[in-house]
């Protein structure tokens, strides 16, 4: 069965530091999503990218984040000066139509921000 | 605006026991509400949606437009229904969820 893949599994950096969170979507999908997850608390939806543009943006996806389909098959996010807030598990999901649709996950980036 | 809410975070019952786990919304529009499962260390996944109606893996949900409520129910658990229970509404572009509820069944 096709799977959401993404790397790396977890990811250190120092605060300051860009990083770049990688996800394969299925291939046949055409909606991406970005959700994160602080330690112990909910899922929060990050940003939605669909037709090589964003969707819709939450107030979490600020101007230190973008999003990038820079080829046929990955889907990144890219975070370009790390705080110590944003050490949480980022999920990415794909989905073939709308967001009304079953979304699937990927197994998360786990970003610790030192 | 849209919320979901779930008011447990933790839920025990004793195997063969029924469970229900409590998820209400707020939402101006048609809802789309779903149930997402997270079992330990894997993804999380789909469990069931209400749209579709089925049961899976025993468990149900209605949607209750009156009450605004999601529950979600089983009415023997299982011990390899402990995990991690996400109720979430779709939006326009996005899925809201809910804080999660722990199950654990206990054997």
């Amino acid at each position: 069965e096709p799977e959401v893949t993404q790397t790396p599994s977890h990811q250190v950096t120092q605060m300051g530091q860009e990083v770049i969170l990688r996800c394969v979507p299925i291939s046949n999908h055409l909606y991406f999503y970005w959700y994160r997850q602080i330690l112990g608390q909910k899922v929060e939806f990050l940003v939605s990218f669909y037709n090589n543009e964003i969707s819709e943006k939450s107030e979490i996806f600020d101007d230190q984040f973008s999003v990038e389909r820079p080829d046929g098959s990955n889907f990144t996010l890219k975070i370009r000066s790390t705080k110590l807030e944003d050490s949480a598990m980022y999920f990415c999901a794909s989905s073939a139509q709308g967001p009304k649709n079953i979304q699937y996950f990927g197994a998360g980036t786990r970003l610790s921000v030192l | 605006a849209q919320r979901v809410t779930q008011p447990e975070k933790l839920l025990s019952v004793f195997k063969g026991a029924p469970v229900e786990l409590k998820c209400n919304y707020s939402y101006s529009g048609s809802p789309e509400l779903f149930w997402y499962v997270q079992y330990s260390r894997q993804r999380l996944q789909l469990l069931l949606r209400h749209i579709s109606r089925e049961s899976i893996k025993g468990f149900t949900a209605d949607l209750n437009k009156g009450e605004t409520s999601f529950h979600l129910k089983k009415p023997f658990a299982q011990e390899e229904d402990s995990a991690m229970y996400y109720c979430a509404l779709a939006g326009a572009n996005n899925l809201f969820f809910g804080t999660g509820t722990r199950l654990t069944v206990i054997p």
